[in-house]
C-alpha cells in the first residue's frame, strides 16, 4: 500500500461526458501527479501540483483540468469524453522538497489507479 | 527535457542477472536518474535512485558511468515475480515543479 488513495477506482461512461478523478496524497506529502496509461501511449505526465499550486504542465488536454485543494488531496477533471480518453489514471504524491543534495529522494508513490471506460 | 531510450522487451531465466540499459544523452545537470517497477493495472513502483557511480540497494544496483548519458539497472538472480514493466525516469528534483515523464519502459519476462 503506497498511501495514495484514488477513487473511483473503476468508472464506465458515454462519449461526450465528464467525470471527475479523486486523489488523496500521502500524509505529509506536498506534491501531487497526474498520469495517464493507455495501451499504446504508456505513461503519459499531464500535470503537477505543489501545495495547491499548479507547477509543471505535460501533455494535459483543454479538456482536462485538475486541482489541487487546501487539504492537499487533487481532483482531474475530464469533459466532452472521447473514446480515446478510456485508460488508467494514476495519480501520484511526492514527500516534500529537501535542498538539493540531500537525502530526499524525490520518490513517486503511485496510487492504484482509476480505470475510465468511454463507451 | 532529457529523453529516454530503454529496449521495448527483454527475456531472461530463473536465477540469472539482468541488466535493462537506459541512454538518456541530453541528461542535464540537476537530474537525478530513477526506475520504477510496473506490474499490470498497478501503479509503478520505486526501485531505485542514482546520479552517478553506483547506487545499491536491496533489490537491485544502478549503475551510472562518468558521462551519465546512460544508466544500467541490474537486477539479481530474477525470479518469476520480477516479470514486470521497467522505466527509467531522468529528472530534475532540485525544484517544486518537476515534470517527470517516463520512457516506453522495458517488459521484462522470466521464464522458469
Amino acid at each position: 500500500d503506497s498511501g495514495v488513495t484514488q477513487t473511483p477506482k473503476h468508472l464506465i461512461t458515454a462519449t461526450g461526458q465528464r467525470v471527475t478523478l479523486r486523489c488523496s496524497p500521502r500524509s505529509g506529502d506536498l506534491s501531487v501527479y497526474w498520469y495517464q496509461q493507455s495501451l499504446d501511449q504508456g505513461l503519459q505526465f499531464l500535470i503537477q501540483y505543489y501545495n495547491g499550486e499548479e507547477r509543471a504542465k505535460g501533455n494535459i488536454l483543454e479538456r482536462f483540468s485538475a486541482q489541487q485543494f487546501p487539504d492537499l488531496h487533487s481532483e482531474l477533471n475530464l469533459s466532452s469524453l472521447e473514446l480515446g480518453d478510456s485508460a488508467l489514471y494514476f495519480c501520484a504524491s511526492s514527500p516534500r522538497l529537501v535542498a538539493s543534495g540531500g537525502s530526499n529522494t524525490g520518490e513517486l508513490f503511485f496510487g492504484e489507479g482509476s480505470r475510465l471506460t468511454v463507451l | 527535457l532529457a529523453k529516454t531510450t530503454q529496449p521495448i522487451s527483454m527475456d531472461s531465466y530463473e536465477g540469472q542477472e539482468v541488466n535493462i540499459t537506459c541512454s538518456h544523452n541530453n541528461i542535464a545537470t540537476n537530474d537525478y536518474i530513477t526506475w520504477y517497477q510496473q506490474f499490470p493495472s498497478q501503479g509503478p513502483r520505486f526501485i531505485i535512485q542514482g546520479y552517478k557511480t553506483k547506487v545499491t540497494n536491496e533489490v537491485a544496483s544502478l549503475f551510472i558511468p562518468a558521462d551519465r548519458k546512460s544508466s544500467t539497472l541490474s537486477l539479481p538472480r530474477v525470479s518469476l515475480s520480477d516479470t514486470a514493466v521497467y522505466y527509467c525516469l531522468v529528472g530534475d528534483l532540485s525544484g517544486s515543479a518537476r515534470q517527470l515523464t517516463f520512457g516506453s519502459g522495458t517488459q521484462l519476462t522470466v521464464l522458469p
